[in-house]
């Protein structure tokens, strides 16, 4: 069945360095694939998709390509803040558009 | 205000007790849904509806019941709850669509004692 596995956390950061955090995924075909974004004491909000294979989807910064032959979706950011501090969550769409997520990955940005 | 809010926000009640959580939303989506979320398990689907006619369990539907009174309003019941059922719980919406996004609203804490 479908599933995904997200790098285990929390990941604890510098400001300013390179995030990358492993998203990789098991499924029938070519799932549309998001990221979301959990901040302290709130729900999940989407940060970005892609629908196909090859596409990037990006905002506020980071960014994520759709890799059908490594069946992943990494996310990355350049230099990235404190108030970037969240819980990033992968998911894939399944089958009658349900959500697959990943665990969840904890990012700590440091001053 | 918020486009998709949740009652109560934070709630503590004993094994064996009825619950209900709410859900509400002024984004005129036709699709609800509902989700717990524990440590170290992302979120798992506990029922979700296409409409208001239309009802599907999800994942971890166990233990818990929904109505959907109106397209703007999906509650979520524990008839006798059991202290694993202590989560957040979200609701979430989406418009119809395959691209469309699920907005979530701010969580439920639930501590079942």
């Amino acid at each position: 069945g479908n599933s995904v596995t997200q790098m285990e956390g929390p990941v604890t950061l510098s400001e300013e360095a390179f995030l990358t955090i492993n998203c990789t995924y098991t499924a029938t075909g070519y799932p549309s694939l998001f990221w979301y974004v959990q901040y302290p004491g709130e729900g999940l909000q989407l940060l970005l998709k892609a629908t196909k294979a090859d596409d990037k989807g990006s905002n506020k910064g980071f960014e994520a390509t759709y890799r059908k032959e490594t069946t992943s979706f990494h996310l990355e950011k350049g230099s990235v803040q404190v108030s970037d501090s969240a819980v990033y969550f992968c998911a894939l769409r399944g089958g009658n558009y349900q959500l697959i997520w990943g665990a969840g990955t904890k990012l700590i940005i440091k001053p | 205000d918020a486009d998709v809010t949740q009652t109560p926000r934070n709630r503590i009640t004993k094994t064996g007790k009825r619950i209900m959580l709410e859900c509400s939303q002024t984004k005129g989506h036709d699709r609800m849904y509902w989700y717990r979320q524990d440590p170290g398990l992302g979120l798992r689907l506990i029922y979700y509806s296409f409409d208001v006619k239309d009802i599907n369990k999800g994942e971890i539907s166990d233990g818990y019941s929904v109505s959907r009174q109106a397209q703007a309003k999906f509650s979520l019941s524990l008839e006798s709850a059991i202290p694993n059922q202590t989560a957040l719980y979200f609701c979430a919406t989406s418009a119809t669509g395959e691209y469309n996004e699920q907005f979530f609203g701010p969580g439920t804490r639930l501590t079942v004692l």
